[in-house]
């Protein structure tokens, strides 16, 4: 079993929809929790970053952790044609060196 | 604020040739610095990381090095290249005091074996 477990998708919606994007894990050592968006070739970048249980927002953009259930979820609302990505959920526990990524979840927003 | 500069961008090699891949962060010092490649479908795989200067962790047995001359400075290379090393390198960094539990990455570099 991967220690995060992240649908590939692809997440087809229209623009405007609300969308959920999860990730799974087994590591009940996880504090940290991460998003990351993924343009086409290019790198990955920060869109969220929360501490432990809880909801956290930015603009359009919630991220949720569970810990009791080890579930964390993306929430976009209004979607947009430039929130077509991949997104990338990640994880880590307190001190720890590294993080553990989930595989990704391609998301394609149509106008 | 701080930048992650990483090259070449793309570059076409063909087997059994070395490989240079060069990654420099700015604006910051003793940074955490970690090098990843993505295959088409996979995951982040971590290569190596560095917490200082010719500190190297290698997660990844493989034909793959990496150093650290400097401190803002890390380099992937390879003296003969595989088919298999094909993919997408990123070169990442971290803030020291705040370990792995946030990571930066640069553009990345496109890299195909041929």
């Amino acid at each position: 079993q991967k220690e995060v477990e992240q649908d590939p998708g692809p997440l087809s919606v229209p623009e405007g929809a609300i969308v959920s994007l999860n990730c799974t894990y087994s590591n009940s050592a996880f504090q940290y929790f991460m998003w990351y968006r993924q343009y086409s070739r290019k790198g990955p970048e920060l869109l969220m970053y929360t501490y432990s249980s809880g909801n956290k927002e930015d603009g359009r953009f919630t991220a949720q952790v569970d810990k009791s259930s080890k579930y964390i979820s993306l929430f976009i609302r209004d979607s947009q044609p430039s929130d077509s990505a991949t997104y990338l959920c990640a994880m880590t526990d307190t001190g720890f060196q590294k993080l553990v990524f989930g595989t990704g979840t391609r998301l394609l927003v149509s106008p | 604020s701080q930048t992650i500069h990483q090259w070449p961008a793309t570059l076409v090699q063909p087997v059994g040739s070395p490989l240079s891949l060069e990654c420099t962060v700015e604006g910051t010092s003793n940074p955490n610095l970690y090098w990843y490649r993505q295959a088409a479908g996979r995951g982040l795989q971590l290569l190596f990381y560095s917490v200082g200067i010719g500190q190297i962790s290698s997660e990844v047995p493989q034909n793959l090095s990496a150093s650290r001359p400097q401190d803002r400075q890390f380099i992937l290379s390879s003296k003969k290249l595989l088919l298999s090393d094909s993919g997408f390198y990123l070169c990442a960094w971290s803030f020291r005091a705040s370990g792995g539990n946030t990571i930066y990455f640069g553009e990345g570099s496109w890299l195909t074996v041929v």
